[in-house]
């Protein structure tokens, strides 16, 4: 099975700093991957989703930019951080050349912006 | 487009009670049908699958879901809830192309001893 590693774990950045959030996936080739944000007491929210190296979908306008640099390594980044942007961020991955199949999370990293 | 709801935001049952979670999805055809927990701070973990098979499907830690196509229904139960069961549960539907999950609001299961 797939296991996704996160890093850090847990983020505190001032309002304006930068943010780079990663994401490495073991187990599979060619995966789907996604980032999801959950903000305090609401549901899922996906924001991007790759389907390949440097294919890159964009799920809601927003302060925030994803990259896919290797075939299972996922970045989120800002180059300016918002309050808004506070949340549990989770990357998400889908076993590669197959579809219809569950996908596998990450641990997440708990993002707070002062 | 392809939706999913869950019925109440919040559930409380008894330590030994049986467990009902809701979920209703919006497809023109079957789709493939994912129960998650979230347990505190942590990431999602898949409970059980429905992919067209079996109309029951059974998960793990003693959980299962039947799927109801007259009802478009996928309900998650367990018989006797346990303390560890607290934690938060989400549903969610593949889309037709079988690479995007739609997502329910999802439930916070309380249980109380």
């Amino acid at each position: 099975s797939q296991t996704i590693h996160q890093w850090p774990a847990t983020l505190v950045q001032p309002v304006g700093s930068p943010l780079s959030l990663e994401c490495t996936v073991e187990g599979t080739s060619n995966p789907n991957l996604y980032w999801y944000r959950q903000a305090a007491g609401r549901g899922l929210q996906l924001l991007f989703y790759s389907v390949g190296i440097g294919q890159i979908s964009s799920e809601v306008p927003q302060n925030l930019s994803a990259s896919r640099p290797q075939d299972r390594q996922f970045i989120l980044s800002s180059k300016k951080l918002l309050l808004s942007d506070s949340g549990f961020y989770l990357c998400a991955s889908q076993k590669g050349g197959s579809m219809y199949n569950e996908q596998f999370f990450g641990p997440g990293t708990r993002l707070t912006v002062l | 487009a392809q939706s999913v709801t869950q019925l109440g935001s919040h559930v409380s049952v008894s330590e030994g009670a049986l467990v009902l979670l809701r979920c209703n999805y919006s497809s023109s055809v079957p789709p493939y049908l994912f129960w998650y927990v979230q347990y505190p701070n942590q990431g999602l973990q898949l409970l059980l699958k429905y992919t067209s098979a079996a109309t029951l499907v059974k998960g793990i830690n003693g959980f299962e879901a039947e799927f109801k196509k007259s009802e478009t229904s996928f309900h998650l139960t367990k018989p006797s809830a346990h303390m560890s069961d607290a934690a938060e549960y989400f549903c969610a539907a593949l889309n037709n192309a079988g690479n995007m999950l739609t997502f329910g609001g999802g439930t916070r299961l309380m249980v109380k001893p």
